[in-house]
């Protein structure tokens, strides 16, 4: 079964330092999406993206943040200069967004730490 | 805006018992339901959706939701409760997201722990 995968699993980072979250969403999907977790509470979105640009974000999804798709495949979160309160569970998701009801899959999910 | 609501923190029930994880929606037009359950330290798995039709949904390990559009619904359920159905439920909804673009997104519920008791 497809799936989406991300990588680091984990990453310990030293707070003001550049972090860069990597995604492979499923293969036929055009919609995408970083949404973020926090000590196993509620998943919060960050943001959405399609047809190489950002559709919607959120409050949280500030200046430090940017999302890219550089290669077709790829699709990252960056952290520009992380701060203690971004360690976070980040999850990607993708969906193809078609008459199938539009079921969002998720990433296993990179685990943050800034220390 | 759409969202939901999972009034429970946390739902206990002992092996064998049915089930239910309870989830209300707030929506404008027809919702577009769904749960997804994650264990510790994992990504959020689709349990099921409802979209239109059979107002009961069957979806993966056994588990079915049932909507109810009067009392805007849509509870998570089990006949007989295992103890490996021990996780984190959340219940979503698709949400109008970019207009122009025609995407959505989705807004999660804050969660409810299940805990299966031996």
């Amino acid at each position: 079964e497809p799936e989406v995968t991300q990588t680091p699993s984990h990453q310990v980072t030293q707070m003001g330092q550049e972090v860069i979250l990597r995604c492979v969403p499923i293969s036929n999907h055009l919609y995408f999406y970083w949404y973020r977790q926090i000590l196993g509470q509620k998943v919060e979105f960050l943001v959405s993206f399609y047809n190489n640009e950002i559709s919607e974000k959120s409050e949280i999804f500030d200046d430090q943040f940017s999302v890219e798709r550089p290669d077709g495949s790829n699709f990252t979160l960056k952290i520009r200069s992380t701060k203690l309160e971004d360690s976070a569970m980040y999850f990607c998701a993708s969906t193809a967004l078609d008459s199938s009801g539009n079921t969002i899959y998720f990433g296993e999910g990179s685990w943050l730490t800034v220390v | 805006a759409q969202s939901v609501a999972q009034p429970e923190d946390q739902v206990n029930v002992a092996e064998g018992n049915p089930l239910t994880v309870k989830c209300t929606y707030s929506v404008s037009g027809n919702p577009y339901l769904f749960w997804y359950v994650q264990y510790p330290n994992r990504g959020l798995q689709f349990l099921l959706k409802y979209i239109t039709g059979d107002n009961l949904v069957k979806g993966s390990y056994g588990f079915e939701a049932e909507f109810n559009k009067s009392q805007t619904s849509f509870h998570l359920k089990k006949p007989s409760a295992l103890v490996s159905d021990s996780a984190l439920y959340f219940c979503a909804v698709r949400d109008f997201g970019s207009r122009t673009s025609g995407t959505y997104k989705y807004i999660f519920g804050t969660g409810t722990r299940l805990k299966v008791l031996a």
